[in-house]
This record gives structure tokens, sequence and C-alpha cells, in this order.
């Protein structure tokens, strides 16, 4: 069972938005800035899209864009592209007690 | 640019230990920027993440995976190394090693480098 919680599977249409969440607690998400978000193709690497709760590395398309709320961080997507169908997955740290933990992955299908 | 490969056995047999190295190219392992890390993919997809070296030796690991996994690095050889012994079919899972962002020496905060990583299956 993940520490974080993420939806199993998020949908959308080319040129929507959509927004992946994920819910973890006040010892994880809600305590470090530390959320990051991975992109990963089938039978591919996962690639970090997002760090450090909104920040993205160079080179990743600004149509993606993150936010947290309390112990729930998200991840949007606009001007939803077929290549854009994917995993994702969240990610943060967690404290001594835990390190570093995983959401169980969103699988996002471009309609 | 900086590149991560694994290599390994791919089946190890229950309760035996499991050995991989992670070789890195492009960049040396003695960069105090990172921390060099194991994280692993089950087959039903989710990520886990194991532990992580420093060049200088240190290393934290899982909390419950204590007392069965040990790293290890070799910067004259640019390499790092996992031992996890005991192992069961529950091990089974896709092996990447990554390197970790070690922000002004404080804060580690993304995996930015990951291996095109190794299956290991675990049966007799």
């Amino acid at each position: 069972q993940s520490a974080l919680t993420q939806p199993a599977s998020v949908s959308g249409s080319p040129g929507q938005s959509i927004t992946i969440s994920c819910t973890g607690t006040n010892i994880d998400i809600g305590r470090y800035n530390l959320v990051s978000w991975y992109q990963q193709y089938p039978g591919k690497v996962p690639k970090v899209i997002i760090y450090e709760d909104v920040q993205r590395p160079s080179g990743v398309s600004n149509r993606f864009s993150a936010s947290k709320s309390g112990n729930t961080a998200s991840l949007t997507i606009s001007g939803l592209q077929a290549e854009d169908e994917a995993d994702y997955y969240c990610c943060t740290y967690g404290g001594s007690a835990i390190f570093w933990v995983f959401g169980g992955g969103t699988k996002l299908t471009v309609l | 640019q900086v590149q991560l490969q694994e290599s390994g056995p791919g089946l190890v047999n229950p309760s035996q230990t499991l050995s991989l190295t992670c070789s890195v190219s492009g960049d040396s392992i003695n960069d105090g920027s990172y921390w060099w890390t194991w994280i692993r993919q089950f087959p039903g997809k989710g990520l886990e993440w194991l532990g992580y070296i420093y060049y200088s030796g240190s290393a934290w690991y899982r909390p419950s995976l204590r007392g069965r996994l040990a790293m290890s690095i070799d910067t004259s050889n640019n390499q790092f190394s996992l031992k996890l012994s005991s192992v069961t079919a529950a091990d089974t899972a896709m092996y990447y090693c990554a390197r970790a962002i070690y922000k002004n020496g404080v804060v580690v905060i993304s995996f930015d480098v990951w291996g095109q990583g190794t299956m290991v299956t675990v049966s007799s």
C-alpha cells in the first residue's frame, strides 16, 4: 500500500486540462516542500517533471504545472497532447521514519 | 551527459543475496552535489525508494529493509552497489539506480537521472 494516494486513472481530450491529485499526511506532503512528480512511458524510465513542489526542470514543457494545499499536491497538465499519455507518480520526503515515498501512480489516457 | 547503468544477475534464488552494481559515466561519483540512489519498481508498477549513499560512504536505507540492505560506493571505479539479503519472491522487481540532487549540501530534492533498470526475478 502506497503512502501517497493518487487516482488510478484520469483521462482527457486533446487540448483540455487535467489535474492529478496526490494525498499524503502532515508528516510528509504537509511538512516538507519536497514533492516531485515523475512521468513514465510504458517500458521506459521515470523522468522528473516537477520538484520542490512547484519547480519545473529545464526542458520540461510549461504545460506541466503543480501546486500544493495542506496534505495534497496536484499536477496539472494543460493543452493535453497525445504524447502526454503516460503514468505519473508523485513522490515526497517523509522524514527519517520513512524517508522517500511514492504514490501508486496515475495512468493518464488522452482520448 | 551523465549516464547510469545497472548490472547484475537477473535471477536470484530465494533466501540468497541480490547484488547489483551501478556504473556512472559522464560525472564523478565524488561530486558532493548528489546522493547515489537505488529505487525499485514492482511488476504491478509501484515505485519504492530503497536507499542512497553519499561519496563519503554515508548511507540511508528504507527502514523496512534495514538489516537486509547494504550499499557501498567505489569512487575509484565510479560505481556504487547494492546488496539485499534473504530475498523472497516479494523482492522481484525492476531495480533502478538513480542520481539524487543534494541541494546546497542540505536536502535531497529529486531523482534527476535514472539508469535503464535491470529486472531481477527471485525464483528457484
